[in-house]
C-alpha cells in the first residue's frame, strides 16, 4: 500500500523559474512531513520539514506547502538552480512510522 | 564529521551467498534504519531498531536479519541471497522516529 505518492517522476524547469513538486498521502495519522533530496551515488539528504500544525514552512528558496483537508503538500524551489537538479523524496512520518514516496526527479535547464 | 558510515559500497553476490551490509553512526542516535530502494521505487524499511539490544520489522523484512549491540552499529544481513534482493540499501539515523534522518552513502548490491 502507497500511503505516500509522488505521481511526477520527472520534472524539468528552466533555471531561474520556479519548480513544484507534489506529494499526496493517505493516512491521516501522518503529522510531520519531510523533504529530502538525493544527487546520484549519494544518501537522501534532509532538505525541509513542516509540522501538521502548520501550513507553510520556508528556508530560503524552499517552501513546503501543506494542505490537510486535502492531505497534500508541496515543495517550492524558487528561482531555480542547475544544482538543484536532483531526485526529490516527500516523507511522511507519525510516532511510529515514516514512508517515502517514489520520488521526483527534477532537472533544472540552463 | 562522519554521520553515518555504511561499507562496502558495491558488492556482487552469487545466490544463496551470504553477507553483512556494515552500518555505523557517531552521532549518538538511538534510531537507526535499513532501506533499500529499487528503480523507481521510493525507500522501503527493511528493519529499525530504536535502541541497543531492540529492533523490529519494517516493510519489507523478509530475507534480512539485524542486531543492535551497542547504539553505533546496526549491520544487516543477508543469509541466502536471491536476485530479489538486488537493490540500494541505505542505513539512516536519527533522534526520534519522526525527525530527519541521516543516511549513509548507499550500497549497490546485486545478485547473480
Amino acid at each position: 500500500d502507497q500511503q505516500v505518492k509522488q505521481n511526477s517522476p520527472s520534472l524539468s524547469v528552466q533555471e531561474g523559474r520556479i519548480s513544484i513538486l507534489n506529494c499526496d498521502y493517505t493516512n491521516s495519522m501522518f503529522d510531520y512531513f519531510l523533504w529530502y533530496k538525493k544527487y546520484p551515488a549519494e544518501g537522501p539528504t534532509f532538505l525541509i520539514s513542516i509540522s501538521s500544525i502548520k501550513d507553510k514552512n520556508e528556508d530560503g528558496r524552499f517552501t513546503v506547502f501543506l494542505n490537510k483537508s486535502a492531505k497534500h503538500l508541496s515543495l517550492h524551489i524558487v528561482p531555480s538552480q542547475p544544482g538543484d537538479s536532483a531526485v526529490y523524496f516527500c516523507a511522511a512520518s507519525s510516532n511510529n512510522d515514516m514512508r517515502f514516496g517514489a520520488g521526483t526527479r527534477l532537472t533544472v535547464k540552463p | 564529521n562522519a554521520g553515518v558510515t555504511q561499507t562496502p559500497k558495491f558488492r556482487i553476490l552469487k545466490i544463496g551467498q551470504s553477507m553483512t551490509l556494515q552500518c555505523t553512526q557517531d552521532m549518538n542516535h538511538n534510531y537507526m534504519y535499513w532501506y533499500r530502494q529499487d528503480p523507481g521505487m521510493g525507500l522501503k524499511l527493511i528493519y529499525y531498531s530504536v535502541g541497543a539490544g531492540i529492533t523490529d520489522k519494517g516493510e519489507v523484512p523478509n530475507g534480512y536479519n539485524v542486531s543492535r549491540s551497542t547504539t553505533e552499529d546496526f549491520p544487516l544481513r543477508l543469509e541466502l541471497a536471491a536476485p530479489s534482493q538486488t537493490s540500494v540499501y541505505f542505513c539512516a539515523s536519527s533522534y526520534s522516529r519522526r525527525d530527519e534522518a541521516f543516511f549513509g552513502q548507499g550500497t549497490r548490491l546485486t545478485v547473480v
